[in-house]
């Protein structure tokens, strides 16, 4: 079957770095996405991983280990802003956009 | 601003009701997707619309009708729902169905559903 799992909460302080994991099993692999959800607002896009290694964007990087089936998104110099919910998802065919998605993980930044 | 506009933002129906939710995209993408998402649940993908043509359907309910007249328009058209059926109602689109990074998915900020 298709599964995606990522921890459903995590708090981190202000200023700190936090990692937020995602394991996925799935029949197929074209690409893992990570986007980030502020409650009542749209999913935004953040990163892309088809590689295996780390991709860096300003302070957020997101790596991908695609013989274990694992993802992270590391956050640096978290900020209250930050506080939101962040989706993994898997393109899990070689040939469709279908996206698989975990159930997310809710983070709350504290001061 | 993401490009992809939903209406209404928030609907309140009664079982016996109909109504329909409208989502436009103003991307130039030729992909169109209409997902569910309920608390502590992942996104459901509910259909996919690849150039006008219906590509997905994820064993929806009946209640539930898609249409998409062209690329830029999607519609979910909802008759006799179930309480069950509450949640937001997320419409997205993307270059061409075809995955990869190019074809990255944009949503609109959603329809909160529910049904009394």
């Amino acid at each position: 079957g298709q599964n995606i799992d990522q921890p459903t909460e995590m708090t981190a302080t202000e200023g700190a770095i936090v990692q937020i994991n995602c394991t996925y099993q799935t029949s197929g692999f074209n690409g893992l996405f990570w986007y980030q959800q502020h409650a009542g607002e749209a999913p935004t896009f953040l990163s892309y991983n088809v590689l295996d290694g780390l991709e860096e964007k300003g302070r957020f990087s997101s790596f991908l280990s695609r013989s274990k089936g694992y993802s992270y998104l590391l956050l640096k110099e978290l900020q209250m802003k930050d506080s939101a919910s962040y989706l993994c998802a898997v393109h899990g065919s070689s040939n469709t956009g279908k996206l698989i998605f975990g159930q997310g993980t809710t983070l709350q930044v504290k001061p | 601003e993401t490009g992809v506009t939903q209406t209404p933002r928030h609907l309140v129906m009664g079982m016996t009701n109909k109504k329909s939710l409208k989502c436009e995209q103003h991307l130039g993408h030729n992909a169109m997707y209409w997902y569910k998402q309920s608390a502590k649940k992942p996104l459901e993908l509910m259909f996919v619309y690849n150039f006008k043509e219906q590509t997905e359907n994820n064993s929806v309910p009946s209640r539930f009708s898609p249409e998409c007249p062209n690329s830029s328009h999607l519609f979910l058209h909802l008759h006799t729902l179930q309480p069950e059926d509450s949640a937001l109602y997320l419409c997205a689109s993307s270059q061409d169905g075809a995955g990869g990074r190019t074809d990255t998915q944009y949503f609109g900020p959603g329809t909160r559903l529910t049904v009394l």
